[in-house]
């Protein structure tokens, strides 16, 4: 099982500031199905970014997703109000599907 | 335009039982794997998965003897049967599958284990 560790847990940042997000994987990836979700209180997970870097239909161009292997990254590049919620990564390439325990952006 | 709608949930005693049903709609539903995935306060957790066949499937040991997912392929539907139910399988529970290498989930349905 692949093993996803997100940091960090919580990212204290005011509007307009770039958000950089971490998720590592205890071993590669494969296909690079490395997927990159938004949730908000009482909703469903939200797609933001699917095969790394590619991005859900209807997703900002702010929002952006990097990287290979066993490291990947999710970049928004300045935080609208919106944004402040739990980002979960997600990896699909290899049975079970496993998810990392998510990333909280918080206002300061 | 994939969707996936689950029902099902509900409030159930320890010990009930629940089945849980998701439509699918969009993409040929026989050629793929399907998964249930849950959502408890520690984060999300992949239940089971189906191929799409039906013919293969495999659980979580936290599931396992207790949980059945299950196909209809005719009803673009997949179900998972939830007996034994315990205190600790409350959460919301997810369908999810990848079609052209895009993860698909969706909204879930909520099922509580309470007396």
């Amino acid at each position: 099982e692949i093993v996803l560790t997100q940091s960090p847990g919580t990212l204290s940042l005011s509007p307009g500031e770039r958000a950089t997000l971490s998720c590592r994987a205890s071993q590669s990836v494969s296909s690079n199905y490395l997927a990159w979700s938004q949730q908000k209180p009482g909703q469903a997970p939200r797609l933001l970014i699917y095969g790394a870097s590619s991005r859900a239909t209807g997703i900002p161009d702010r929002f952006s997703g990097s990287g290979s292997g066993t490291d990947f990254t999710l970049t928004i590049s300045r935080l609208e109000p919106e944004d402040f919620a739990v980002y979960y990564c997600q990896q699909y390439g290899s049975s079970p599907l496993t998810f990392g325990g998510g990333t909280k952006v918080e206002i300061k | 335009e994939v969707q996936l709608v689950e029902s099902g949930g509900g409030l159930v005693q320890p010990g009930g039982s629940l089945r849980l049903s998701c439509a699918a709609s969009g993409f040929t539903f026989s050629s793929y794997w399907m998964h249930w995935v849950r959502q408890i306060p520690e984060g999300l957790v992949w239940v089971s998965r189906i191929n799409g066949g039906g013919s293969t499937t495999n659980y979580a040991d936290s599931v396992k003897g207790r949980f059945t997912v299950s196909r209809d392929n005719a009803k673009n539907t997949l179900y998972l049967q939830m007996n034994s139910l315990r205190t600790e399988d409350t959460a919301v529970y997810y369908c999810a599958t990848w079609v052209g290498g895009v993860p698909y989930w969706g909204q879930g349905t909520l099922v509580t284990v309470s007396s």
